[in-house]
């Protein structure tokens, strides 16, 4: 198993790019999440899907776009980049919302310009 | 509003000492609480976890206490390796979503 796979690792975009942050994962999770982590603010949830066609808003989710159409795939969306959403971004899966620990990856920096 | 709070951004504990990592939250619906890891460069992984039905949930060397009267909780290290110098992250469960503290570094000293 791969576990949690994240694309890309680095990312740098100008001020009102688009683009998206793949995640994947082999291990059949119903509950995927996304989450930026900032000096000094611990981590922030974004998005969250408890299964396959579901979402919803976390802490953070102005900016950001997400959609599950598959148990496997969660992608997350920037439309319009922001210098304030310079941070790295981490995605998560478990078996059902934190009840079985979450499985996380190993992240996407990502700079705004 | 901070419904998970971490108040000690840094802690430094002596090698073989006991390190106390503490977490206080807000929202009285929490159902289950958990500790993370974080090594630089690295997501976070799971430590230990307890439901808030119980009081107290020991993993080796890792004990996590709860107090929900107080809205508190601690995760005591005993003892303390250099390999557990990291970010520890408290979370906690809540109609679905899983919310972050900031974290606590926690530094081992040889």
């Amino acid at each position: 198993n791969a576990g949690v796979t994240q694309t890309p690792k680095f990312q740098v975009l100008k001020t009102g790019q688009s683009m998206t942050l793949q995640c994947a994962q082999d291990m059949n999770h119903e509950y995927m999440s996304w989450y930026r982590q900032d000096p000094g603010m611990g981590l922030r949830l974004i998005h969250y899907s408890v299964g396959a066609g579901i979402t919803d808003q976390g802490e953070v989710p102005n900016g950001y776009n997400v959609s599950r159409s598959t148990t496997e795939d969660f992608p997350l969306r920037l439309l319009s980049a922001a210098p304030s959403q310079t941070s790295v971004y981490f995605c998560a899966s478990s078996y059902a919302s934190g009840l079985e620990t979450q499985y996380f990856g190993p992240g996407t920096r990502l700079l705004v310009l | 509003d901070q419904q998970v709070k971490q108040n000690s951004p840094s802690l430094s504990v002596q090698e073989g000492r006991i390190s106390i990592l503490n977490c206080d939250y807000t929202n009285s619906m929490f159902d289950y609480f958990l500790w993370y890891k974080k090594y630089p460069a690295e997501g976070p992984t799971f430590l230990i976890s307890i439901s808030s039905i119980k009081d107290k949930n020991e993993d080796g060397r890792f004990t996590v206490f709860l107090n929900k009267s107080a809205k508190h909780l601690s995760l005591h290290i005993v003892p303390s390796q250099p390999g557990d110098s990291a970010v520890y992250f408290c979370a906690a469960r809540g109609d679905d979503k899983i919310i972050f503290g900031k974290g606590t570094r926690l530094h081992i000293l040889p």
